[in-house]
């Protein structure tokens, strides 16, 4: 059985960058899968960030695009998402999921992480 | 972007009722709308896929249904493990987007 776990910092500065990773555990990471990062800001619903296949490509959310990158690394089953020039805007419980393919619907989650932006 | 709508916001039930959640959309699309049930401090949950398909697992009082630019979720009869709240996601353009959730309490 799948299971995704989040990890990073909880605590980031304004105008710093964001770094989480997400480690699979039970899947391949080199399979049909897409792997995604989804937020939810504070007393707000979801949003999508943004995907990853196991080749590099990826899909942004165009509102995050120009700070964001998302990356894979293979062997250690684990892809990452950086966010760039941090306002309070981006503080929020941020997930990492799978889709079974590009753009879709997400089966597995992870328990997310709480991020909070702050001096 | 296709902005979805919930209705309500959260709504007031009891053990045993039916219980229907609406999803607008901004426009039409095809079959791609998705929904999840989501408990504090737990991982959000796939309940339906292409609108109305189940996922591997979920009770079939979960059902999902519509089209065009309005999607409803029921469930049938409220269990005690159903309080949470629920998204619906549309996955037919990109970006995908979530619906601001409907807590059912």
């Amino acid at each position: 059985q799948v299971q995704l776990q989040e990890s990073g910092p909880g605590l980031v500065r304004p105008t710093g960058t964001l770094s989480l990773t997400c480690t699979v555990a039970g899947d391949s990471i080199v399979n049909s899968a897409w792997w995604s990062w989804v937020r939810q800001p504070p007393e707000k619903g979801l949003e999508w960030i943004g995907e990853i296949f196991h080749n590099g490509s990826t899909n942004y959310n165009p509102s995050l695009k120009s700070r964001l990158t998302i990356s894979i690394d293979k062997p250690t089953k684990e892809f990452s998402l950086n966010l760039k020039s941090m306002t309070a805007a981006d503080s929020g419980v941020y997930y990492c999921a799978r889709g079974p393919e590009q753009l879709a619907a997400l089966d597995c989650w992870g328990q997310g992480i709480q991020v909070t932006v702050s001096s | 972007d296709i902005q979805m709508t919930q209705v309500p916001s959260s709504l007031s039930a009891s053990v045993g009722d039916r219980v229907t959640i609406t999803c607008r959309a901004s426009h039409s699309f095809n079959i791609y709308l998705n929904w999840y049930q989501h408990k504090p401090g737990i991982a959000p949950k796939l309940l339906i896929f292409a609108t109305s398909t189940l996922e591997t697992g979920v009770p079939s009082r979960f059902s999902g249904s519509g089209s065009g630019t309005v999607f409803n979720l029921t469930i049938f009869s409220l269990h005690p493990d159903d309080f949470a709240t629920y998204y619906c996601q549309q996955t037919s353009t990109s970006p995908p987007t979530f619906g601001q959730g409907t807590k059912v309490e």
